[in-house]
């Protein structure tokens, strides 16, 4: 079993839509979380970390779920920037990344 | 000004040759690192340096040494580069070794292209 496992999509949503998507950890211990995203021919850039009681940032909404151990990223309102490949990402002292989720939000 | 800055940007070899790639940060962070994603687009982390020590070695071959002169440098070097070494290679640094500080920053990715 892979680490970090998500979804890979792609998720094509129009302007102004929600989209969600999870991605499963294989470490129970795991504390640490984050989303990244990856813009098209780009570095990874910190999205938002993940809070162990959910957290929003803006149109962007993080939960995690240790019981079942995953993780969650919802975007509300999609604009046609939020293209792009979301990644997972699990802090366990080194990071490691789940494969991407990629999003195409269509005018 | 870039905060983790790597060179070159796109480089094309033959196989066999050795070349290296440099990466520096100017955000006073103590740890660095090393990834490859490689075309199915993962990233997975190959080396990590905290104040010059090497503390992950991530089941790299041999062919790849990476060197930290200062906390704020460091450098890839590969020998006899192979055709499965095409990969974009990223730097990255973070505050420090340690769960509430590794939140990492990375820089543009070197293209390596071995024909």
């Amino acid at each position: 079993r892979k680490e970090v496992e998500q979804d890979p999509g792609p998720f094509n949503v129009p302007e102004g839509a929600t989209v969600a998507f999870n991605c499963t950890y294989s470490n129970s211990a795991s504390q640490s979380f984050f989303w990244y995203r990856q813009d098209c021919r780009k570095e990874p850039k910190l999205l938002m970390s993940v809070y162990s009681s959910g957290n929003e940032d803006g149109r962007f909404t993080a939960q995690l779920n240790r019981a079942s151990q995953y993780i969650s990223l919802l975007i509300r309102d999609s604009k046609l920037s939020d293209s792009a490949t979301y990644l997972c990402v699990v802090n366990d002292y080194k990071l490691s990344f789940g494969a991407g989720t990629t999003v195409t939000v269509r005018a | 000004d870039t905060a983790v800055s790597q060179t070159p940007k796109y480089l094309v070899t033959q196989m066999g040759n050795d070349k290296s790639i440099k990466c520096e940060q100017n955000l006073g962070h103590d740890t660095m690192y090393w990834y490859k994603q490689d075309s199915k687009k993962f990233l997975k982390i190959m080396f990590s340096y905290n104040n010059k020590e090497l503390i992950i070695n991530e089941t790299v071959p041999n062919r790849f040494s990476p060197k930290s002169p200062d906390k704020a440098h460091l450098n890839l070097h590969i020998n006899s580069l192979e055709l499965g070494d095409s990969a974009v290679y990223f730097c990255a640094s973070s505050q420090a070794y340690s769960l509430a500080k590794n939140i990492q920053y990375f820089g543009a990715g070197t293209r390596l292209s071995v024909l």
